[in-house]
């Protein structure tokens, strides 16, 4: 069934490791956005793509990278810059026309770096 | 840069109506109102968006002043599993500004 997929559900890391974290939808969405997520906190928007081998920087960019290599995937790396790296993560796809063209978010990932 | 305004906290008792307002007044003529909601560490939900006039579905409706400037999102019949975290977004539909921007946000608590 459609939806979009984010994998692993929890993940830990060393401090100084690069991390990848994955995001699938096969919603045939243009859109595609990630979000970090602190205790207590509403979601900042890190990057957004709206078509293949394109995206730009959200709000707080320092220390990640994506790729969109494909439509259907938009994965995040939390580089070894990143100085807060522990967080809950959010992925997200959206239609960019329609009458309804709503965002849908998957379910997360926890990035715990010890 | 979140261009809407809501209330940190609000309070509501189970089978009440729950009022979420949010401000938004320096909307723009092709920016809808979005509303979502959250519950504990899962992925944000959408309920319900709007453009002008008032809308309806079978989770909530949404109130859209005459001057756009603020909305109310309306929960009928407010349940116990209508505990989370709702945001009100404003996005253009089409064109090249699809930036998805969520601001804190409004806890509401259904409470016994």
């Amino acid at each position: 069934d459609g939806g979009i997929t984010q994998s692993p559900k929890y993940l830990f890391r060393k401090e100084g490791q690069n991390v990848t974290l994955s995001c699938e939808q096969n919603l045939n969405h243009d859109a595609m956005y990630w979000y970090r997520q602190d205790p207590g906190q509403g979601l900042r928007l890190i990057y957004y793509s709206q078509i293949v081998n394109d995206f730009q920087k959200g709000d707080i960019a320092e220390g990640y990278s994506v790729s969109r290599e494909k439509k259907e995937s938009f994965p995040l790396t939390v580089t070894s810059a990143q100085k807060n790296p522990t967080a809950f993560y959010l992925c997200a796809s959206s239609p960019l026309t329609g009458t309804s063209p709503e965002a849908f978010f998957g379910q997360g990932t926890r990035l715990t770096v010890v | 840069d979140a261009k809407t305004t809501q209330p940190t906290s609000m309070d509501c008792a189970e089978g009440r109506a729950a009022n979420l307002p949010c401000n938004h007044s320096t909307i723009s003529g092709n920016e809808y109102v979005y509303w979502y909601r959250q519950i504990h560490s899962q992925g944000p939900q959408y309920i319900i968006h709007g453009l002008k006039n008032n809308e309806t579905n079978e989770m909530a409706s949404l109130i859209i002043t005459e001057d756009r400037k603020s909305s109310t999102l309306i929960l009928p019949h407010a349940t116990l599993r209508d505990t989370a975290v709702y945001y009100c977004i404003v996005r253009v539909i089409g064109g090249s500004n699809y930036k998805l921007t969520f601001g804190k946000g409004t806890l509401l608590t259904v409470n016994p």
